[in-house]
């Protein structure tokens, strides 16, 4: 079955600093890799989606990259704020989806 | 324009007992899908609907139903309610037909306690 892993262990960072995320997959070729963000009592929130022929996608601050064949995903935020800390998700599927168990980031002033 | 919304917010129930959950898509999309989501984990797939249908259903047992209206609102049922069951409910809604991968606008869920 499908197996996607994210960093269980909360990230903490000093604001000003790039965070890094990992996603992780296994028995799984997906065309599409997904990040979304979620707040505590919230539902996710979409932020990027990166097709499986593209190595590297950008949106403001935030940064993705797609290797398929390490089946990993990173996930970058450049200049990283408190308002930065949540939960963030990867998620992999077309329509229907499987999503890791996300990762805490922190970011302290 | 309104996001997508869920009703109830918070809800307790007793364990053989019965729950439906209720979702309104974003406007403008015609596919609801649902979510369970256990404390610290990420969402798990339950199942879709599209043209009052299902169209996909994930690892869930058939206590778990559900039903898309002509509007395209939709309910999850969750017949003999186990304490496993709780959770929070995501719906998350999506347009069919667009080229590449249903990006999901979520709501803010139902969060389902199971005594």
């Amino acid at each position: 079955s499908q197996k996607i892993e994210q960093n269980s262990e909360a990230l903490n960072i000093q604001e000003g600093k790039t965070a890094t995320l990992t996603c992780n997959y296994t028995n799984y070729s997906p065309a599409y890799l997904q990040w979304y963000r979620q707040d505590p009592g919230r539902g996710p929130v979409f932020l990027l989606l990166i097709r499986e022929n593209e190595k590297e996608k950008r949106k403001e601050r935030l940064k993705v990259t797609f290797d398929t064949t390490l089946k990993q995903s990173l996930f970058h935020i450049t200049a990283s704020q408190p308002a930065d800390s949540a939960t963030y998700l990867c998620a992999l599927g077309f329509n229907k989806f499987y999503f890791g168990s996300g990762t805490k980031l922190n970011v302290k002033p | 324009d309104a996001g997508v919304t869920q009703s109830p917010t918070h809800l307790i129930k007793t364990r053989g007992q019965q729950v439906t959950l209720r979702c309104s898509p974003k406007s403008g999309h015609d596919t609801v899908s649902w979510y369970q989501q256990a404390l610290g984990q990420g969402p798990q797939f339950i199942f879709q609907y599209y043209e009052e249908e299902e169209r996909q259903r994930g690892n869930f047992p058939d206590r778990f139903s559900g039903h898309q209206f002509p509007n395209y609102s939709s309910e999850l049922n969750v017949n003999a309610l186990l304490l496993g069951d709780s959770a929070l409910y995501l719906c998350a809604s999506s347009l069919a037909g667009v080229s590449g991968a249903n990006v999901l606008t979520f709501g803010a869920g139902s969060r389902l306690t199971v005594l």
